[in-house]
C-alpha cells in the first residue's frame, strides 16, 4: 500500500494555464505538506495543514492556493503558470510536529 | 538568517570508501535533527533521525549521525560506502517544534 500518493507523476503545460496537483495519505496522519524542489535539488516548504488549518505558509505566490477536502488529502492549485514555476513538487504528512515526514513519490511539473 | 547548512555539494567517493557529510544549523533551543535520502528519480526517505538521547544515532542502511550541540552540528557518516548509495543526502532540521526545514542538499556519487 502506498502510503503517500501523489496524482499526477508528470505535469507538462503552457504558461497561463491552472492546474492542481492531488495528494493522499493514508497514514492517518493530521499534518500534511507541500514542499517545492527546484533543479538545483534545493527543498523548500510551501504549506502545511494541521487538521485542515494552514500552519505556515512561505513566501509563496498566491497564484498557489493548497485545498484540502479532509484530512488525508492535501491538493495544489497552482493558477496562471510561470516557467518559474517548474519543479518537482513533493506532498508529506507527519502525525503532528516534529515526528517523521513520509514524502509522497513528487510530481514532476513542466511549464513551456 | 537562521540556516541549515550542508557544506559540501558534491562528494565523489570509490566504494568501501568512508563518508562523513557536514550538517551545522544555527537554530537556538530545542531542535530535532533528521537526516533523508532521495535516490535518482525516487522520493525522500527517512535514514535517521534524533530527538533526544544518545547523540550517536544508528540509522538505515548503516548510515549514523553524531549530534554535537556546541558545534550545533549533525553530521552523517558511514565506514564503508557502496555503489547503490548513490543519492542525493539532505539535512534536516525541526526547531522549537515549528515547520522542518531542510538543507541545500549533497550529491554523494560512489564509484564502482
Amino acid at each position: 500500500d502506498t502510503a503517500v500518493s501523489q496524482t499526477p507523476k508528470y505535469l507538462v503545460t503552457q504558461m497561463g494555464n491552472d492546474k492542481s496537483i492531488k495528494c493522499e495519505q493514508n497514514l492517518g496522519h493530521d499534518t500534511m505538506y507541500w514542499y517545492k524542489q527546484d533543479s538545483k535539488k534545493f527543498l523548500k516548504i510551501m504549506f502545511s495543514y494541521n487538521n485542515k488549518e494552514l500552519i505556515i505558509n512561505e513566501t509563496v505566490p498566491n497564484r498557489f492556493s493548497p485545498k484540502s477536502p479532509d484530512k488525508a488529502h492535501l491538493n495544489l492549485h497552482i493558477n496562471s503558470l510561470e516557467l518559474g514555476d517548474s519543479a518537482v513538487y513533493f506532498c508529506a504528512s507527519s502525525h503532528g510536529q516534529p515526528e517523521t515526514q513520509y514524502f509522497g513519490p513528487g510530481t514532476r511539473l513542466l511549464v513551456l | 538568517a537562521q540556516s541549515v547548512s550542508q557544506h559540501n555539494h558534491h562528494v565523489i567517493l570509490s566504494e568501501a570508501a568512508s563518508l562523513e557529510l557536514g550538517c551545522n544549523y544555527s537554530y537556538g533551543g530545542t531542535v530535532n535533527l533528521f537526516w533523508y535520502v532521495q535516490y535518482p528519480g525516487q522520493h525522500l526517505q527517512l535514514l535517521l533521525k534524533y530527538f533526544s538521547g544518545d547523540p550517536l544515532v544508528k540509522g538505515i542502511k548503516g548510515f549514523e549521525a553524531e549530534f554535537i550541540k556546541s558545534k550545533f552540528s549533525f553530521n552523517l557518516r558511514k565506514p564503508s560506502v557502496q555503489w547503490s548509495d548513490t543519492a542525493e543526502y539532505f539535512c534536516a532540521v525541526n526547531p522549537n517544534n515549528n515547520d522542518m526545514r531542510f538543507g541545500a542538499g549533497t550529491r554523494l556519487t560512489v564509484k564502482p
